[in-house]
C-alpha cells in the first residue's frame, strides 16, 4: 500500500524568508504523480505544485519549488520570500493510475510578520 | 470551467439521525473521490468512483455510510444513522481520466470542492 509521511505538524517562517517542507513516500510503482495542495481555514483544497515521477527536472511555480529524489522515495517543498497569505497547512499528497489519492497527514505553516 | 460543487456547506444534526451530501464534479472528470478530514488531519478516503462503478470503498463504514454516483455523474454520500465521531468536513474531489500514456495526459491532479462540514451534537 502506497503511504505518505510528513514527519513535521507544524512549522513556522518570518515573512520573506525561505521554508522548506519534508514528505516522503512508499511505492512499488514506477508511473505516478506527486503533489503539494495548501489548505486555508476556509477548507478549500488548493494545488500548489505537482511533480510527475518520470521527469527528473524538479518543478518550479513561482516562489513555490520542489525537491525530488526518486531513489530516495523523498518530495520537499521550497517555499521562498514567504508571504502571509502563505500561513495554511500544506498536505503532500500521491497519486498513481486507477488508485487512490492518498494523503500526508499535513504540515501547519505559520508565516510571522 | 465550472468547478466541483457540494451541498450543503455545512449542517448540524443529532446523532442518530440521517445526513445526505451531494457533489455534481467537474464535466468530464472520470474519477470521483469522497474524503472525510477531522480537524487536524489528513483527508481520508471514503470511496473512489471510476464513472459510475466502485474501484476502493475499503475504508467505508458500510454499516452506516452509503454512496452512489448515478450515471457517472452526480454523487451522494449518505450517513444513517450518523454517530458524534462523524463530526468531520466531507470532501469531494474529481479528476481527469488517467491515460497509460503520459504524453496524453493533461492535468492529473484533483480538483476539490468547498467541502460539507457536519456537526454531530
Amino acid at each position: 500500500a502506497q503511504t505518505v509521511t510528513q514527519s513535521q505538524p507544524e512549522m513556522s517562517v518570518q515573512e520573506a524568508e525561505t521554508v522548506t517542507l519534508s514528505c516522503t513516500y512508499d511505492t512499488s510503482e514506477s508511473d505516478y504523480y506527486l503533489f503539494w495542495y495548501k489548505q486555508p481555514p476556509s477548507r478549500q483544497m488548493i494545488l500548489v505544485i505537482r511533480q510527475e515521477a518520470y521527469k527528473q527536472q524538479n518543478a518550479t511555480e513561482n516562489r513555490f519549488s520542489v525537491n525530488f529524489q526518486k531513489a530516495a522515495k523523498s518530495f520537499s517543498l521550497k517555499i521562498s520570500d514567504s508571504q502571509l497569505g502563505d500561513a495554511a497547512m500544506y498536505f503532500c499528497a500521491y497519486a498513481t493510475s486507477g488508485s487512490r489519492l492518498t494523503f500526508g497527514e499535513g504540515t501547519q505553516l505559520t508565516v510571522n510578520p | 470551467e465550472a468547478g466541483v460543487a457540494q451541498s450543503p456547506r455545512y449542517k448540524i444534526i443529532e446523532k442518530r439521525q440521517s445526513v445526505a451530501f451531494w457533489c455534481n464534479p467537474i464535466s468530464g472528470h472520470a474519477t470521483l473521490y469522497w474524503y472525510q478530514q477531522i480537524l487536524g488531519q489528513g483527508p481520508k478516503l471514503l470511496i473512489q468512483f471510476q464513472n459510475n462503478g466502485v474501484v476502493d470503498d475499503s475504508q467505508l463504514p458500510k454499516d452506516r455510510f452509503s454512496a452512489e454516483r448515478l450515471k457517472g455523474v452526480d454523487s451522494t454520500l449518505k450517513i444513517q444513522p450518523a454517530k458524534l465521531e462523524d463530526s468531520a468536513v466531507y470532501l469531494c474531489a474529481s479528476r481527469p481520466f488517467w491515460f497509460r500514456d503520459h504524453r496524453r495526459r493533461a492535468n492529473t491532479e484533483a480538483f476539490f470542492g468547498q467541502g460539507t462540514r457536519l456537526t454531530v451534537v
